[in-house]
């Protein structure tokens, strides 16, 4: 089975709407992390957002909020008010296992591309 | 502020010809990792390390080898260049097992 699936290979969205992209993951770990990363067409990665596994409130960091349902294992990344910079690839990332020696190795989804309409 | 530098950007290799993708860090971050990107695909990884003197294998780590001699380079040798290994590589590195990974700009690899 898929760890992280992103079901969304791509979407359009209006300027200054919201959007909503799926993540649903995979793990029996109890530690985990989810994060999700920006790729523009330059070809960085670019940090959104995180959410730990035992972390109770949902994760914001400016116009992105993640929807973590820990039951249903979703974490689905929020971006309000589109802008036209937003166009882009995104990735939802897991990170399994929470001591030192299991490193930072994240497990990334296939990603959802995102075309922002003016 | 460097960050994660990676070199080169751009690489043409022949089929059997081996090579060294560089990375190097200027954040004294223990973890360390290589990725790689395939069109149209998220990243995979390839090989990390939790510190100087301590490597492990990820998930597609056939055909390269890596050694982290020091905190802040972490070198990845293609031992003999295969077309599969055509893909975009990133080095990526970290404060913690629960902190962000910062990424390198990439090196566009192409194996003819």
């Amino acid at each position: 089975a898929q760890k992280i699936t992103q079901t969304q290979p791509g979407m359009f969205v209006q300027e200054k709407e919201a959007v909503t992209l799926d993540c649903t993951y995979d793990t029996s770990d109890q530690s985990y992390g989810l994060f999700w990363y920006k790729q523009p067409s330059s070809g960085e990665m670019i940090f959104l957002i995180y959410q730990g596994s035992y972390d109770e409130q949902n994760a914001t960091e400016g116009r992105y909020s993640l929807n973590f349902q820990k039951a249903r294992k979703s974490a689905n990344l929020v971006i309000s008010a589109s802008q036209l910079g937003d166009s882009a690839m995104y990735f939802c990332a897991m990170r399994e296992g929470g001591t030192p020696a299991a490193g930072n190795k994240l497990t990334f989804g296939g990603g959802t591309r995102v075309l922002v309409k003016p | 502020n460097a960050g994660v530098t990676q070199t080169p950007k751009f690489q043409v290799l022949k089929t059997g010809q081996s090579m060294t993708l560089q990375c190097a860090q200027d954040m004294n971050h223990e973890y360390m990792s290589w990725y790689r990107q395939d069109p149209g695909m998220g990243l995979r990884l390839i090989h990390y390390s939790v510190g100087a003197g301590i490597t492990d294998q990820g998930e597609v780590p056939n055909g390269y080898n890596v050694s982290r001699s020091t905190t802040e380079d972490f070198p990845l040798r293609l031992l003999s260049a295969a077309p599969s290994q055509t893909s975009v590589y990133f080095c990526a590195s970290a404060r913690s097992e629960n902190e962000k990974l910062f990424f390198g700009s990439g090196t566009q690899l192409s194996v003819l």
